[in-house]
């Protein structure tokens, strides 16, 4: 199985602060990698597939890079409404896994 | 609009079963690959099975696979997920969770989740 590992675990920032969110696979899984937004009671929210192509609907203020086995997330202009914990998916292979999370929090 | 709509969740003792739906509308759902997805309380996503558009594959994580059943009926828009054999660690809220034309896991839009408890 393809280990997915996200850094940090948690993270504080400020509004308007930039932030950058990393997850390593344990192997090459080209650029099928996606991330996901969840807060807390709700179902997630796809953001970014392929490494770095956004969802329909999802502001520019998030952009994902990498490929093979390192990528990230950042997320520019950090408002209110982007804390939230952040998760990283590899769909390169069977099974499907998801990084730990990382939680987004306001300093 | 696209939507999914989970339910069937509920409480269940530990070796019982449960049947979860997810009513899909909004899209052409016999020509996408649907998924389901849990998490625990206080947890993060595990992927739980994946079902072709026309039921030919069928994909179940290790943890899954002999208890849970993943099928669908395109004629109701319909998918589900049949759970055997529960445990307390099933415990979770399950997503129904489309993936985008032409992908098989990757997700583009989620359901609300229905919440499994498996206790005595």
């Amino acid at each position: 199985d393809i280990q997915m590992t996200q850094s940090p675990s948690s993270l504080s920032a400020s509004v308007g602060d930039r932030v950058t969110i990393t997850c390593r696979a344990s192997q090459d899984i080209s650029d099928y990698l996606a991330w996901y937004q969840q807060k807390p009671g709700k179902a997630p929210k796809s953001l970014i597939y392929g490494a770095s192509s956004l969802q329909s609907g999802v502001p520019s203020k998030f952009s994902g890079s990498g490929s093979g086995t390192d990528f990230s997330l950042t997320i520019s202009g950090l408002q209110p409404e982007d804390f939230a914990t952040y998760y990283c998916q590899q769909y390169d292979s069977y099974p499907i896994t998801f990084g730990q999370g990382t939680r987004l929090e306001i300093k | 609009e696209v939507q999914l709509v989970e339910s069937g969740g509920g409480l269940v003792k530990p070796g019982g079963s449960l049947r979860l739906s997810c009513a899909a509308s909004g899209f052409t759902f016999n020509t996408y690959y649907m998924n389901w997805v849990r998490q625990a309380p206080g947890k993060g996503l595990e992927w739980v099975s994946s079902i072709s558009s026309s039921s030919s594959f069928i994909f179940y994580a290790d943890s899954m696979k002999g208890r849970f059943t993943i099928s669908r009926d395109n004629a109701r828009n319909s998918l589900y997920l049949q759970m055997n054999s529960l445990r307390a660690e099933d415990t979770a809220v399950y997503y129904c969770a489309r993936a985008m034309y032409s992908s098989s896991a990757k997700v583009d839009y989620w359901g609300q989740g229905t919440l499994v408890t498996v206790s005595s």
